[in-house]
């Protein structure tokens, strides 16, 4: 089945700096997504990237499709403490189409 | 409030026991699906239900089992609990079997001693 390589697997930072990590893989996507995990709560969608080189920002957020459709990155900027908790990404089933295969996670963390 | 609704939200039992968890999807979707998040580990998917009818299905073990119910409704049948399977487990929805969008719920923790 498909896998996600996710990276950073943690990050320690100060609130105001800015974050990126990434999501690869050796198979070609059509979609990528980035959920975000609060501590004790589920996964809520960030982004949605449909398009190879697509860029989309949600507030502070912004995410890119990789060109080579292998790839995805998803940048911070100027954190808060809120932004604390799990990124993943997350790409639908090659067969499927529906259900997500996720990465690993980013586990950030923001000191004030 | 995600619209995907959870119970119980924590549940602690000992091994060999079996245990229920509910899902509520959010109004209009009729696709669940179940995950479980061991501890260090992501989101492993389990099992998917599209209208009533098992739709794909994941590294779900054989002591697990799921159902949805003609009001949509879901519920994963854990049995012959082991330490192992002490996780959350959340529930997502869809509106149709094809969407690639699923909003979770809160999950539900379970302990197994």
């Amino acid at each position: 089945g498909q896998q996600l390589n996710q990276s950073p697997q943690s990050m320690f930072i100060q609130e105001g700096e800015d974050v990126s990590m990434n999501c690869t893989s050796s198979s070609i996507f059509n979609t990528w997504l980035w959920y975000k995990q609060d501590p004790g709560e589920g996964p809520v969608l960030l982004i949605a990237l449909y398009k190879a080189g697509e860029l989309t920002s949600n507030g502070r957020l912004t995410a890119q499709f990789g060109i080579t459709r292998k790839d995805s990155f998803l940048n911070i900027s100027a954190s808060i403490p809120s932004d604390v908790g799990i990124y993943f990404c997350a790409t639908p089933e090659e067969t499927s189409g529906s259900r997500l295969t996720f990465g690993e996670g980013t586990q950030l963390t923001v000191n004030p | 409030d995600s619209g995907v609704t959870q119970t119980p939200k924590h549940l602690i039992t000992a091994t060999g026991q079996r245990v229920t968890l509910r899902c509520s999807p959010r109004s209009g979707d009729l696709s669940v699906y179940w995950y479980q998040q061991s501890l260090d580990q992501g989101l492993q998917f389990l099992i998917q239900y599209y209208n009533g009818e098992e739709r794909a299905k994941g590294n779900i073990l054989e002591r697990f089992s799921a159902q949805q119910f003609p009001d949509l409704h879901s519920e994963l049948n854990l049995s012959s609990l082991e330490l192992g399977d002490s996780a959350l487990y959340f529930c997502a929805s869809s509106v149709s079997s094809g969407a690639n969008v699923l909003t979770f719920g809160a999950g539900s923790r379970l302990t197994v001693l």
